[in-house]
């Protein structure tokens, strides 16, 4: 049984970094073809893909914000970290991570989100 | 990269059908498989098409996928509407190793 499972602040100050770690159980992220997502989404608003690593350790981000993004796994604790410096208000959303597929490259089963709110 | 456009809102009475289309604004549709997400309010999404067309196991065949390299799109059908089926449902493709979601589209059931 796939599981995963967001964590970390519920609430960040503008300009501070943000720190958000999946949890996830039911596979590897150590299999060929396994990779794992994180995906956003506003309050009200649409789902924005932000960044992906494979099983490989290879690493994509969202063209937009790849200045800002960090995603990193720990195999041996079945963990990865996303880290989004310099918060805005506008980042404030709900925070997926999702297991994905790296072909045809879908997001098969994703965790219950975390809200992130930036405010002062 | 290209974008996925999808109507903000769609409405049908129950045990009708409906079409939920998703356009790429550059790029073959065909070039990278799509995929469909349900995703009730509150909750986070799930997988009801993949691979253009394929159901996961537990989607019932009521949803369909297809898509229209004339119109440069993809469809969502969703026959004998239920009220359960009253949700958001998101488009997604990928662009290299970049993920795209279209806009989503609000599905009423009325």
């Amino acid at each position: 049984q796939v599981t995963l499972r967001e964590s970390g602040p519920a609430l960040v100050k503008p300009t501070q970094t943000l720190t958000l770690t999946c949890t996830f159980s039911g596979f590897s992220l150590s299999t060929s073809g396994m990779c794992v997502s994180w995906i956003r989404q506003p309050p009200g608003k649409a789902l924005e893909w932000l960044a992906r690593i494979d099983w490989d350790d290879d690493k994509y981000y969202s063209t937009s914000l790849k200045t800002r993004l960090t995603i990193s796994k720990d195999t041996s604790k079945n963990q990865v970290v996303l880290t989004m410096t310099n918060m805005d208000p506008v980042d404030t959303a709900t925070y997926y991570c999702a297991r994905t597929l790296a072909f045809p490259y879908y997001f098969d089963y994703w965790g219950q989100g975390t809200l992130v709110t930036v405010s002062s | 990269n290209f974008m996925l456009t999808q109507p903000h809102s769609v409405s049908e009475s129950p045990g009708k059908t409906v079409t939920i289309s998703c356009t790429r604004s550059s790029g073959s549709i065909a070039s990278n498989y799509v995929q469909w997400y349900q995703q009730r309010p509150g909750s986070a999404p799930t997988t009801v098409i993949y691979e253009d067309n394929q159901r996961p196991s537990g989607v019932p065949d009521r949803f369909s996928g297809s898509i229209d390299s004339s119109s440069n799109s993809a469809s969502l059908t969703i026959s004998g509407l239920k009220t359960e089926d009253e949700a958001d449902y998101y488009c997604q493709s990928y662009d290299s190793s970049n993920g795209v979601f279209g806009g989503g589209t609000k599905l009423t059931v009325l």
